[in-house]
């Protein structure tokens, strides 16, 4: 069975400082894997995604996040945090077969930013 | 393209009563839709998945027949969650996929609060 930790809880960063939140994923085989960001009472933003290719992924929003398998994780980064990036950060793993998008989201990462 | 919309965003009910969530894809065909539901300051889980024409799959622990989900057309779901109770109060979100999609788009969630 596929599974995701994101072992921060609560991250607080100041403006303009960077950022990396982590992932790591449990899959047998290579997995597709998803960042999502969500403000207090709304759906899902998706910020990126892997499926295969390139290992350094680029998203909406300034985000980038990498591809180590040798370390099954799938850490976010931003080199510079804006206020509004203050939300709730998912990672979702997703099996790499036709029910790919039958996701496992891990706990979430609560972003706060100071100015 | 890709959008879900889901109806209502919020809905207060009285204990009791039964609720329908909608959740359509207004631009493409969603052959396979996903209910998810989040706890406050929690993840998301998957509670069923529902294709065209067929019955839905429910995740372990998740009852049928207070959670109803129809998928009658190829741009139309609906969760029903009937004789609702104060517990059932949580934010559900669904997401849709089409057939030759590798992903799932989501819906903006619905929050319910029974009363």
């Amino acid at each position: 069975a596929q599974s995701v930790t994101q072992p921060d809880i609560h991250i607080t960063v100041s403006e303009g400082a960077s950022l990396e939140l982590r992932c790591n994923y449990s899959y047998g085989a290579t997995p597709y894997l998803f960042w999502y960001v969500q403000s207090p009472g709304q759906g899902l933003q998706l910020l990126l995604k892997y499926f295969s290719g390139d290992t350094l992924v680029q998203g909406i929003k300034g985000f980038e996040a990498e591809f180590k398998r040798s370390q099954s994780s799938f850490n976010l980064r931003k080199p510079s945090v804006h206020w509004s990036d203050a939300a709730e950060y998912f990672c979702a793993v997703g099996a790499n077969t036709g029910t790919a998008s039958k996701l496992t989201f891990g706990t979430g990462t609560r972003l706060q930013v100071t100015l | 393209g890709a959008v879900v919309s889901q109806h209502p965003s919020r809905v207060i009910c009285k204990s009791g009563t039964s609720v329908k969530i909608e959740c359509r894809s207004l631009d493409f065909q969603a052959t396979t839709m996903f209910w998810y539901r989040q706890f406050p300051k929690q993840s998301l889980m998957l509670m069923a998945t529902s294709n065209e024409g067929s019955k839905a799959t429910y995740e372990q622990g998740v009852e049928k027949d207070k959670f109803l989900i129809n998928h009658a057309s190829l741009t139309l779901s609906t969760l029903t969650v009937t004789s609702a109770h104060p517990e059932d109060s949580s934010f559900y979100i669904c997401s849709a996929r089409g057939h030759w999609d590798t992903e799932a788009f989501f819906g903006q969630g619905t929050r319910l609060t029974v009363v």
